[in-house]
């Protein structure tokens, strides 16, 4: 089945311990992102990939980093997390960083920083 | 990109069809109108896209009018598994753009 997985699917931290919330999509997928969701807030794009190696900042990059070293991979890397990162992720990924393609998203990361 | 506008929740009867409208008043030629729903915290879910025609699908249909500055999402028969927010965003063919989904419609289908 044709999928982004997405995990933990939850998490409950302390501030300052790293994390890493790990995405994998199966469809071969050049473009992958992350997004948070807050309420009233809506969804709000953290950081994109375009392809291997390459990865752009979305409208709140801060606190948080990415990397893109295989295709189907894109883990979102809390280096030292704080109570304002507490928050409901996405991933997404789609098969061109283009108009006419359609975003696949996974089913959502919840993560609480104490 | 291109800002959408959308009313913040809508009601809808079950069986009836539901209208969601999206005003995209700055869109540009090259932008395409993309719906998604978010059914409670689940991952969203793809609708349907369009350009510059009328779309049709298993799911909805889109209706883009012809100066292209708004559109509206049709549920022909909205049913209870509808009530969702729904997202309008435009997105670039092409370039480097942060993708902006907004706070969308909740649109709630009463018995």
């Amino acid at each position: 089945e044709a999928q982004v997985t997405q995990n933990p699917r939850y998490l409950i931290t302390v501030t300052g311990k790293k994390l890493t919330v790990t995405c994998s999509q199966n469809m071969n997928h050049e473009y992958m992102s992350w997004y948070r969701q807050d309420p009233g807030l809506g969804l709000r794009q953290i950081y994109y990939s375009m392809n291997v190696e390459v990865t752009d900042k979305g409208d709140v990059p801060e606190g948080y980093k990415v990397s893109r070293k295989e295709k189907r991979n894109f883990p979102l890397i809390l280096e030292s997390p704080s109570p304002n990162q507490t928050s409901l992720y996405f991933c997404a990924s789609s098969l061109w960083e283009s108009g006419a393609n359609v975003l696949t998203f996974g089913a959502g990361s919840r993560l609480t920083v104490l | 990109d291109a800002k959408t506008t959308q009313p913040t929740s809508m009601d809808c009867a079950e069986g009836r069809a539901a209208n969601l409208p999206c005003n995209h008043s700055t869109i540009s030629g090259n932008e395409y109108v993309y719906w998604y729903r978010q059914i409670h915290s689940q991952g969203p879910q793809y609708i349907i896209h369009g350009l510059k025609n009328n779309e049709t699908n298993e799911m909805a249909s889109l209706i883009i009018t012809e100066d292209r500055k708004s559109s509206t999402l049709i549920l022909p028969h909205a049913t209870l598994r509808d009530t969702a927010v729904y997202y309008c965003i435009v997105r670039p063919h092409t370039g480097r753009r942060a993708l902006t989904f907004g706070s969308g419609t909740r649109l709630q289908v009463q018995p």
